[in-house]
C-alpha cells in the first residue's frame, strides 16, 4: 500500500535553473510532510517540512508547496546548484506518530554545471 | 555529522540464518526507528523504540525484532532470513517522540541474503 508516491524517478536540470520535485499522497490523515535528501553511502538528511495547516514553507533556496485538495506537494529549489545533486525523498506522517513516516520511492536530481 | 552510526556496513547471509544489526544513536536521543529500504524504493518503517520499549510497528512479521539499551544503542534482529530481506537497513534517532524535524539517520547496513 504505497500511500506516498514520487512518480518521477529522475530529474535533470541546468545549474541556476529551478528544480521542481513532485510528490502525491493518498491518505488524507497525513498531517506533516517532510523532504529528505540522500547522498550515496549516507543516510537521508532532513531538508524542509510543512504542516498540513500551511500551504507553503520557505527556507533559503528551498520552498515546499502543499495542495491538500489535490493531495500533492512539491519541492522547489531555486537556483539549483551542482551540490544539490542527490536523491530526494518526500515523506508523510500521521498525527501523534511522526516517527512512523511513509516515504516515496525518491527522485534522483542531477544538476548539470 | 549526525552522530548516528550503524554496524556493520555490509553483511552477507544465507537464507534461514539470523542476523543482528546495530545502531548507535545520537547522544541524548531516546527514540530510535528502524527502516528497510529495498532497491529502488523509499524507506519502509519497521518499528520504533522509545525508552527501551517498542512504540509502534509497521507491516513486518514477528521475525523482525529489536532492542534498545539504556545507553541509546539499539539492535535489529531478523530471524529465518528470506531472500526478500535483502535491503539497506536504516536506523534513525530523535530526541523525543514528537520531534518532527530532528530525526537523524545513520548511513545504513546493506544486507544481502543469498
Amino acid at each position: 500500500d504505497q500511500q506516498v508516491k514520487q512518480n518521477s524517478p529522475s530529474l535533470s536540470v541546468q545549474e541556476g535553473r529551478i528544480s521542481i520535485l513532485n510528490c502525491d499522497y493518498t491518505n488524507s490523515m497525513f498531517d506533516y510532510f517532510l523532504w529528505y535528501k540522500k547522498y550515496p553511502a549516507e543516510g537521508p538528511t532532513f531538508l524542509i517540512s510543512i504542516s498540513s495547516i500551511k500551504d507553503k514553507n520557505e527556507d533559503g533556496r528551498f520552498t515546499v508547496f502543499l495542495n491538500k485538495s489535490a493531495k500533492h506537494l512539491s519541492l522547489h529549489i531555486v537556483p539549483s546548484q551542482p551540490g544539490d545533486s542527490a536523491v530526494y525523498f518526500c515523506a508523510a506522517s500521521l498525527p501523534y506518530n511522526n516517527n512512523d513516516m511513509r516515504f516515496g520511492a525518491g527522485t534522483r536530481l542531477t544538476v548539470k554545471p | 555529522e549526525t552522530g548516528v552510526t550503524q554496524s556493520p556496513t555490509h553483511l552477507i547471509k544465507t537464507r534461514g540464518q539470523q542476523v543482528t544489526l546495530r545502531c548507535s544513536s545520537q547522544s541524548g536521543h531516546n527514540t530510535v526507528s528502524w527502516y528497510q529500504q529495498a532497491l529502488g524504493q523509499g524507506p519502509q518503517f519497521i518499528f520504533q523504540y522509545y525508552r527501551e520499549e517498542e512504540n509502534g510497528r509497521g507491516n513486518f512479521p514477528p521475525r523482525f525484532s529489536g532492542l534498545q539499551f539504556p545507553n541509546y544503542s539499539s539492535e535489529l534482529n531478523v530471524n529465518a532470513l528470506e531472500l526478500d530481506d535483502s535491503a539497506l537497513y536504516l536506523c534513525a534517532s530523535s530526541p523525543s517522540l514528537f520531534s518532527y524535524n530532528e530525526q537523524f539517520f545513520g548511513p545504513g547496513t546493506r544486507l544481502t541474503v543469498l
